[in-house]
């Protein structure tokens, strides 16, 4: 099975912040890996496909990259409606997600 | 939008059956693009995937939950199902429903989830 790994676990920042979330898988899964965002009460939504390309409708202040076992998500500039967990998923075989990262307002 | 709505029993004894439907509110159940998968969260936890159908019937499962686990489909109601057997408190959690559209850039697997149910929480409790 493929394992991946969050960091950080929660992460506080400001409003107009640039932050990033890391993503580690515990085998290469070449770029297909996803990103979603969380709002409690809330189903996930997804951001970012294939690492790097941008889900129609999300904001390009979001952007992802990354091959292989490392990846990252990056808000340019945090906005109030960020506030929310964020969950990467593999897709290279079956399917596994993070175990989230709360990002949380200083 | 994509409409995708869960239902079933909001309370399932231990050592009994879980069943949830989705319903998708279009013909695109049948169509040759998606797969139609399920996806639980535990309460204060993160998500884990249980399995997904295509429309002819092919699924692929969670292997850690794959004894336990049977995914039908029913196209002319437009309807995908899920049974989860032998639950315990464990198997608390929201269960979604969502589209999982097919990767064909590599080897025409599932790939993320684009379109999400609500999410209905089922709790196990005698």
């Amino acid at each position: 099975d493929i394992q991946m790994t969050q960091s950080p676990s929660t992460l506080s920042a400001s409003v107009g912040d640039r932050v990033t979330i890391t993503c580690r898988a515990s085998q290469s899964i070449s770029t297909w890996l996803a990103w979603y965002q969380q709002k409690p009460g809330k189903a996930p939504n997804l951001l970012i496909y294939k690492a790097s390309s941008l889900e129609s409708g999300v904001p390009s202040r979001f952007s992802g990259s990354g091959s292989g076992t490392e990846f990252t998500l990056t808000i340019s500039s945090l906005q109030s409606d960020d506030f929310a967990t964020y969950y990467c998923q593999q897709y290279n075989s079956y399917s596994t997600f993070g175990q989230g990262t709360k990002l949380e307002i200083k | 939008q994509l409409p995708l709505q869960e239902s079933g029993p909001g309370l399932v004894k231990p050592s009994e059956t879980l069943s949830l439907t989705c319903t998708v509110s279009s013909d695109s159940i049948s169509n040759t693009f998606y797969y139609w998968g399920w996806i639980r969260q535990p309460p204060g936890k993160g998500l884990e995937w249980i399995g997904s159908i295509y429309y002819s019937g092919s699924t692929y499962s969670n292997p850690s939950l794959k004894s336990r686990v049977t995914i039908s489909v029913d196209t002319s109601k437009h309807q995908f199902s899920l049974k989860l057997s032998s639950v315990s408190a464990a198997d608390t959690a929201v269960y979604y429903c969502a589209r999982h559209p097919i990767n064909y850039e590599s080897g025409g697997y599932p790939s993320t989830f684009d379109y999400w149910g609500q999410g209905i929480l089922v709790t196990v409790s005698s």
